[in-house]
């Protein structure tokens, strides 16, 4: 099946730095990716919609100029946590969409990078 | 606002018995919906999904069944194994847009 691959997995950061992590799609071409952030013992956050060569679609309360992306092409995008502090620490989800209309074939429309553990000092 | 509710944090299932997952949603907007499975520290894995055109899809083990009417979808998973102990997150979308719910986290005991 279609793989995501998250990069990197973990990161251990001072405060006041900026981190960024790559999420790509090995062998198919997203024409669309999400960026999902998510809490302990807690859902999944859809933080942003990006869509190739656009400007992302942030969701209501997630800070545009704080987390960056940039969807720069059809296999990569990468959210950058700017000026990091110790609340941003959290585990990062990407996932991808390829441009076919599979939805209906029950196979899954999207598919998830493994994650990335951000812990910030 | 919660358009995609998991009211049940927890369940525990004997090994060999059914398990059954509900989700609840309340946006009419949404039209395909999906189950992930997520084990600690990694990504979800996707495990079966549905189009609002249907009302039931079977894959092996694991059967999802779609009441638009009441805007609920349930997983049932059948027989439950050991392996299947993981956080159960169901999805729903509309166009670019996915909403999870909260996950259940199911414990399949030997």
């Amino acid at each position: 099946g279609a793989v995501v691959s998250q990069h990197p997995s973990w990161v251990i950061c001072k405060s006041g730095t900026s981190v960024k992590i790559e999420c790509r799609s090995l062998d198919f071409q997203a024409t669309t990716m999400f960026w999902y952030r998510q809490f302990p013992k807690q859902s999944l956050m859809l933080m942003a919609t990006s869509n190739e060569g656009s400007k992302a679609t942030y969701e209501q309360g997630v800070e545009k100029d704080k987390f960056l992306i940039n969807h720069a092409s059809l296999t990569l995008s990468t959210l950058t946590v700017t000026s990091a502090h110790p609340e941003d620490s959290s585990f990062y989800i990407c996932s991808a969409r390829g441009g076919g209309g599979e939805r209906e074939t029950g196979t899954g429309e999207l598919f998830f990078g493994e994650g990335s553990r951000l812990t910030v000092l | 606002d919660q358009q995609v509710k998991q009211n049940s944090p927890s369940l525990s299932v004997q090994e060999g018995r059914i398990s059954i997952l509900n989700c609840d949603y309340t946006n009419s907007m949404f039209d395909y919906f999906l189950w992930y499975k997520k084990y600690p520290a990694e990504g979800p894995t996707f495990l079966i999904s549905i189009s609002s055109i249907k009302d039931k899809n079977e894959d092996g083990r694991f059967t999802v069944f779609l009441n638009k009417s009441a805007k609920h979808l349930s997983l049932h998973i059948v027989p439950s194994q050991p392996g299947d102990s993981a956080v159960y997150f169901c999805a729903a979308s509309a166009r670019l847009d996915m909403r999870f719910g909260a996950g259940t986290r199911l414990t399949v005991k030997p």
